[in-house]
């Protein structure tokens, strides 16, 4: 069964630092992963998706790296705003899970940007 | 420019009382999904339609139904709902079942 981890749980940084939140997954087999933004009291916003075929996407100051091999996807962000405070949470979609195709979530980096 | 709308936004219910969650999507979308997010948990998905006229258990479907009544709407619903299934409800569409998924709101139900 996927299972899905996202370290750290929680972190707080100065407005306009550089930052990376990490993901990783147990099986290798996926189809695609999904980074998605959660403001309090509210839905999921999609941020990136990237095909297991693809490296890496970009979007603005957001950029999501991804290893197959290793498990592992990453989010950077550049030049941190108070407005990018929110939990973000990364999905994956896996071949062999029985519920077709289903997304497995970690269980989010709560992200603090002080001004 | 509405998405993903779900009603209603808050509901208390008494344990055994009956309701449905209901979900709408005006994006033309063929998947739709119900999860649930519970402290600790993380979501989880309940049920999923990958198509009008389809629907499939996901991970956590015990005590609940679905209705997929049109390629728009994805009904969710509890038919004696107890104190476990306090929770907020997602839904979440896509155009096909490994595109993105968009989610709407949230339905925040508390069980007594």
């Amino acid at each position: 069964k996927q299972e899905v981890t996202q370290i750290p749980a929680a972190l707080s940084v100065p407005e306009g630092e550089n930052l990376v939140l990490n993901c990783s997954f147990t099986d290798s087999a996926i189809y695609n992963l999904q980074w998605f933004r959660q403001d309090p009291g509210k839905g999921l916003t999609s941020l990136l998706l990237i095909q297991s075929s693809q490296r890496e996407q970009t979007s603005g100051r957001l950029n999501a790296s991804l290893d197959k091999s290793s498990g592992r996807s990453t989010l950077y962000i550049a030049a941190s705003q108070p407005g990018d405070s929110a939990t973000y949470l990364c999905a994956v979609i896996s071949m062999s899970d029985n519920a077709g195709n289903m997304l497995t979530f970690g269980g989010g980096t709560r992200l603090m940007v002080k001004p | 420019n509405a998405g993903v709308t779900q009603t209603p936004k808050f509901q208390v219910l008494k344990t055994g009382q009956s309701m449905t969650l209901q979900c709408a999507q005006d994006m033309n979308h063929n998947s739709m999904y119900w999860y649930r997010q519970d402290p600790g948990m993380g979501l989880r998905l309940i049920y999923y339609s990958a198509s009008e006229g389809t629907t499939d258990k996901g991970e956590v479907p015990n005590g609940y139904n679905v209705s997929r009544l049109n390629k728009r709407e994805f009904s969710l619903r509890l038919e004696s709902a107890a104190p476990s299934q306090t929770s907020v409800y997602f839904c979440a569409s896509s155009e096909f079942e490994t595109q993105p998924q968009h989610f709407g709101d949230g339905t925040r139900l508390s069980i007594l």
